[in-house]
Parts: structure tokens; C-alpha cells; sequence
């Protein structure tokens, strides 16, 4: 089945660090979209992106997507306490017909230490 | 304009028992799905409804599992005779048609 690969599981980071986690997949995806979840919250969209090595930034955050359309970036810069959560890449399952039939990593929890 | 909402937030149940999640999408908003994540996982699809038509329950388990979403009123996630592998945390998502979905914060449920 189509799965979306995120590693490392967790990241322990310095606060003001820039930190970049990767979202990698055998299939090939139109859509990949990088979501944040707080504790107890659902997932939150942070950046959507359409085209095959589109670079997309949203105030500190900047994600692309993979020119083979098989991977996604994520890039936080000048990290601050706050962005502490779980990172998701997900993408719209293939020949579902709809973009919000959505196949999720397994997340990236991030530390951020003061 | 208020977001997705999830009711109850938290829901406890024994063993057997029924559970209902509740779930009012966005203003506008048609199309809902929701989605299961088990602890330290991600959200998994169970099923797309759009007022009163169940459009796609690919990811709903057989059994014990239904969902519905009613010309008025909330979409409902029934699960009837709980076990201890239902507990999850339950999410809700809308959206206008086709687009990007916008998430609730979820019903944590735990099955004693």
C-alpha cells in the first residue's frame, strides 16, 4: 500500500537551531502537505504543495516537493518553544478522486530546548 | 467562523458498551471524514461522507463500526460493542468539496 516514511521518530533541538525533517514514499503523490499537531489538538495544515519541485515558505517554515514526486522537505528555521509538537507529511491517496482522503507519516516529534 | 467541532472530547467506556462521536464540520463545509490515530501513529482514513451518503468506508473496520451524516445535525462515528483496541483518538475533518481538510480537535477514547 502507499506509505509515507518519516524518520528520525523524534529530534531534540536547540531553541534559534534551524532543523529540516524529510517525508519519503514508494509511490508517487500530486500533493503533499506538511501538517503540525499540539498535544491533545488535532493536525494543523502548515504548507500545501501542487507541483513537483515547488518550494513553498510560510513565515519560518519552507517545504518543498521532490522533483521525483516520491519525497517532501520541511525546514524550520530559528526555531522557538513553540514549534514543539508532531510533524506530519500526508498526501491525498492515489486514485481516490479527492484531496482530502489523506494517507499520513507516522509524524516527527520535535523537542525544542530553551 | 468556528472551526471543526468534536464532542464529547474525551469519552470513557467499558467493555461492550457503545460509543457515539459527534462531530459538527465547518460552516460551508459538506464533505466529512474521519480519520483514527492509535497512539504514537498517524491518522488513519476510515471513512467520507457527504450529507446523507456515505461516499467511501474503505478504512471502517466490518464490524461494530458505522458512521453517518444526516441531512441536519452532526455526523455521527457509532462504534457499538467497544474493546480495549478501539481506544484511539477519533478526528473529524471537513471540507467545502474536494480541497484540503481542516481538522477537529479530536475525541480521545478510552475503553476500560
Amino acid at each position: 500500500g502507499q506509505q509515507l516514511n518519516q524518520s528520525p521518530q523524534s529530534m531534540f533541538i536547540q531553541e534559534g537551531e534551524d532543523v529540516s525533517m524529510n517525508c519519503t514514499s514508494s509511490s508517487i503523490f500530486n500533493t503533499w502537505l506538511w501538517y503540525k499537531q499540539d498535544p491533545g489538538e488535532g493536525p494543523v495544515l502548515l504548507i500545501a504543495l501542487y507541483k513537483a519541485g515547488e518550494l513553498t515558505s510560510n513565515g519560518r517554515l519552507t517545504a518543498q516537493f521532490g522533483i521525483t514526486r516520491k519525497d517532501s522537505f520541511l525546514n524550520i528555521s530559528a526555531s522557538i518553544p513553540s514549534d514543539v509538537g508532531i510533524y506530519f507529511c500526508a498526501g491525498p491517496l492515489i486514485g481516490s478522486g479527492a484531496n482530502s482522503k489523506l494517507t499520513f507519516g507516522k509524524g516527527i516529534t520535535l523537542s525544542v530546548r530553551p | 467562523n468556528a472551526g471543526v467541532m468534536q464532542n464529547p472530547r474525551h469519552l470513557v467506556r467499558r467493555r461492550g458498551q457503545e460509543a457515539r462521536l459527534r462531530c459538527s464540520p465547518m460552516k460551508g463545509h459538506s464533505h466529512v471524514y474521519w480519520y483514527r490515530q492509535l497512539p504514537e501513529e498517524g491518522l488513519k482514513f476510515m471513512v467520507y461522507l457527504q450529507k446523507e451518503n456515505i461516499i467511501d468506508e474503505s478504512g471502517m473496520p466490518k464490524e461494530r463500526f458505522s458512521a453517518e451524516f444526516p441531512k441536519e445535525g452532526p455526523s455521527i462515528l457509532r462504534i457499538q460493542q467497544v474493546v480495549r483496541g478501539d481506544s484511539a483518538a477519533y478526528f473529524c475533518a471537513s471540507s467545502p468539496g474536494g480541497g484540503q481538510p481542516y481538522f477537529g480537535p479530536g475525541t480521545r477514547l478510552l475503553v476500560l
